[in-house]
């Protein structure tokens, strides 16, 4: 059973524009949201993350939006870099599950020039 | 700061035969958790571990079991090994879930099975 979602497998955006990477979860016990880039033959790497007492969270390029009611969360990458290329996971857990990440499948991000 | 590090990167063994995997957790997290990733399920909790317990449990099979040492480092064992058990093998660390729930990843475990 898939707690936490992406929907969209992959997305293209040219240099300089915008990325939203979408993620949907259906467990409402989850407080607390994670994003991760993953390189091929690579573990993921920590991006950014936001508790669920907030409704966004920015770092530098990187800005993540949750909606609670929507159980829906967003990145946003602006402005995209070709070195942004890569795959994102959205991950969430919770207490009541002892923090163990639950991910999704993941969205491969293609950023031309 | 050192990041998180797991031998052997790239691992084969055949039908049957048992594997120990290691991971040495960044300096100071005492939380030690691994993750199994496959093409088909995405990557998936196995266990954690916090002070040399096991703290948490995914929904993996008794042939999958882990230990922590008391410097933190961890091993993950899997035996009777299937086909299907070929993934990339993850360990991350935290300085303790409950309080600081960002989890840092290590490069993993290549674990070919024939």
């Amino acid at each position: 059973d898939q707690q936490v979602k992406q929907n969209s497998p992959s997305l293209s955006v040219q240099e300089g524009r915008i990325s939203i990477l979408n993620c949907d979860y259906t467990n409402s016990m989850f407080d607390y949201f994670l994003w991760y880039k993953k390189y091929p033959a690579e573990g993921p790497t920590f991006l950014i993350s936001i508790s669920s007492i907030k409704d966004k969270n920015e770092d530098g390029r990187f800005t993540v939006f949750l909606n609670k009611s929507a159980k829906h969360l967003s990145l946003h990458i602006v402005p995209s870099q070709p070195g942004d290329s890569a795959v994102y996971f959205c991950a969430a857990s919770g207490r009541n599950s002892g923090y163990a990440l639950n991910f999704g499948k993941g969205t491969s991000l293609l950023v031309t020039p | 700061k050192a990041g998180v590090t797991q031998t052997p990167r790239y691992l084969i063994k055949t039908r049957g035969q048992q594997v120990t995997l290691s991971c040495s957790p960044i300096s100071g997290h005492r939380s030690v958790s691994w993750y199994q990733q496959t093409p088909g399920q995405g990557l998936q909790f196995l266990f954690e571990y916090f002070s040399e317990t096991q703290r948490n449990k995914g929904n993996f099979p008794g042939r999958f079991s882990g230990r922590q040492f008391s410097n933190s480092r961890s091993e993950m064992n899997v035996s009777t090994l299937e086909l299907g058990d070929s993934a990339l093998y993850l360990c991350a660390s935290s300085l303790d879930l409950a309080g600081d729930p960002e989890q840092f990843f290590g490069p993993g475990t290549r674990l070919t099975v024939l």
